[in-house]
């Protein structure tokens, strides 16, 4: 069982439509991450969070809006998406950002039409 | 930047056979490569990874070997089981570094009862 928990599993949207996607681990990471992941297709960075403040943002459009409440959450705030935003995605964390060990969650199925 | 090629992207043993998956990367100064099994509808969990300074390294069924001069890493399964069924990715990134995960394209394994 995976130890990075992401809600929720599935979500269908409109375009104008405003949705949260969220993101808790408890085991002591410091580093988070969002991904991006296409039907047959490897993960995409989209944004990292060290000691929770965000390190990189992968030239994302503005509206994906990441948030980092505390070292055990994170969120993507998602706001005006587009039917290309279809996609899942994937949380990770691991010990620091410069780590490269990730443990990913579930994930969220997300549709929007 | 770098650029991490897999092969094959579809491979279909028989069970209790071996499966190898190939991966190739670019920057000589990559020095961690992890892999990860993906199963339908769930997110990528690690399986084992390998440092530049290790030539192979093993769990139970699982190995991985890595040639520096080549730049190249490998992925071998034996006695594949059904539940081996998945899509492997292979990664490479400088540990220690900002930079994060390059992914390979993915490598669909299907093991035939």
């Amino acid at each position: 069982d995976t130890e990075v928990t992401q809600t929720p599993k599935h979500l269908v949207m409109g375009m104008t439509n405003k949705k949260s996607l969220k993101c808790e681990q408890h085991m002591g990471h410091r580093a988070m991450y969002w991904y991006k992941q296409k039907a047959k297709k490897p993960p995409e960075l989209m944004f990292v969070y060290s000691y929770e403040k965000l390190s990189i943002n992968e030239s994302v459009p503005s509206r994906f809006s990441p948030e980092c409440p505390n070292s055990s959450l994170l969120n993507l705030h998602l706001h005006a998406l587009q039917p290309e935003d279809s996609a899942l995605y994937l949380c990770a964390s691991s010990q620091r950002s410069l780590s490269g060990e990730l443990f990913f969650g579930e994930g969220s199925r997300l549709t929007v039409l | 930047g770098e650029n991490v090629e897999q092969h094959p992207s579809t491979l279909s043993v028989q069970e209790g056979d071996s499966a190898v998956i190939k991966c190739t990367y670019s920057d000589s100064a990559s020095n961690y490569f992890p892999w990860y099994k993906q199963e339908l509808g769930k997110g990528p969990q690690l399986i084992i990874d390998i440092r530049s300074n290790v030539g192979e390294k093993k769990d139970q069924r699982i190995a991985v070997t890595l040639n520096k001069t080549a730049k190249h890493f490998s992925l071998h399964i034996t006695e594949t089981q059904p539940e081996d069924s998945a899509v492997y990715f292979c990664a490479a990134s400088i540990r220690g570094s900002a930079r994060q995960l390059t992914f390979g394209s993915g490598t669909q394994l299907t093991v035939l009862p």
